[in-house]
C-alpha cells in the first residue's frame, strides 16, 4: 500500500527525447513537490503545487513542465532532454504545506533518468 | 537565501561507535527541522522532525537530535550506530510563517559507513 508511488522507478533514454515522470499519492496530502537529486546526492527543490496550483517554481528551464490534474497527482514532462537532466527526481507530499504542519513530507521511491 | 550546511561528508564508524553528525542553517526566523535517511538505492525516510517543545528529539532507530537555537544547530546522535545504519543523512529545515511555501532546504548530506 504504497504512499507515494513515482513511475517509472528507471529511465534511460536519449538526447532530445521528450518524456514524463509521474507521482500519486493516497495519504490526502494537500501539497505535492518535485525534488531533484544529482550525481553528489545534493537534494533541491524544483516545483511545489498546494490543491493543483503551483506554488513553488525554482530556477528550473522551462524544459520542465509540471502538471498536476488534481491534488493527489503531480507529474514531470521534461522536453528535449539534456545530458545534464540525468539525476534521480523524487515526489514528495505534506499536508497544508502553506503553513507549519506537523505531518512532515513523505517521499517516493525516486525515478532515476539517465540521459545518454 | 537559507542555506543549510552538514560539516561532515563522510564519516566511516566501526559498530559500537557513538555517532554526532553536525547541521546548521542559515535563517534567522523561526524554523521546522528535520533529519531523513537515504539507504542505499532507497528513497527518503523521516528519521525524526522538531517544530516547537522540548529542543531533545527522539527519532526512529535510536537516533535522537538536539536543536540549539542560539547556535542555529541541529545535531543528529546516535549513542551506539550499528553495520545497518550505513546510509545517507539529510538535514533539512522549512522556514515557518509568512511566505512558508512548505519547501525543505537540504544540506548536502552525509554518508556513514559502519564497519562490521
Amino acid at each position: 500500500d504504497t504512499a507515494v508511488s513515482q513511475t517509472p522507478k528507471y529511465l534511460v533514454t536519449q538526447m532530445g527525447n521528450d518524456k514524463s515522470i509521474k507521482c500519486e499519492q493516497n495519504l490526502g496530502h494537500d501539497t505535492m513537490y518535485w525534488y531533484k537529486q544529482d550525481s553528489k546526492k545534493f537534494l533541491k527543490i524544483m516545483f511545489s503545487y498546494n490543491n493543483k496550483e503551483l506554488i513553488i517554481n525554482e530556477t528550473v528551464p522551462n524544459r520542465f513542465s509540471p502538471k498536476s490534474p488534481d491534488k493527489a497527482h503531480l507529474n514531470l514532462h521534461i522536453n528535449s532532454l539534456e545530458l545534464g537532466d540525468s539525476a534521480v527526481y523524487f515526489c514528495a507530499s505534506s499536508l497544508s504545506g502553506g503553513r507549519p504542519s506537523n505531518y512532515g513530507y513523505t517521499f517516493g521511491s525516486g525515478t532515476r533518468l539517465t540521459v545518454v | 537565501a537559507q542555506s543549510v550546511s552538514q560539516h561532515n561528508h563522510h564519516v566511516i564508524l566501526s559498530e559500537a561507535a557513538s555517532l554526532e553528525l553536525g547541521c546548521n542553517y542559515s535563517y534567522g526566523g523561526t524554523v521546522n527541522l528535520f533529519w531523513y535517511v537515504q539507504y542505499p538505492g532507497q528513497h527518503l525516510q523521516l528519521l525524526l522532525k522538531y517544530f516547537s517543545g522540548d529542543p531533545l528529539v527522539k527519532g526512529i532507530k535510536g537516533f535522537e537530535a538536539e536543536f540549539i537555537k542560539s547556535k542555529f544547530s541541529f545535531n543528529l546522535r546516535k549513542p551506539s550506530v550499528q553495520w545497518s545504519d550505513t546510509a545517507e543523512y539529510f538535514c533539512a529545515v522549512n522556514v515557518r510563517g509568512s511566505g512558508n511555501t512548505g519547501k525543505l532546504i537540504f544540506g548536502q548530506g552525509t554518508t556513514l559507513q559502519v564497519k562490521p
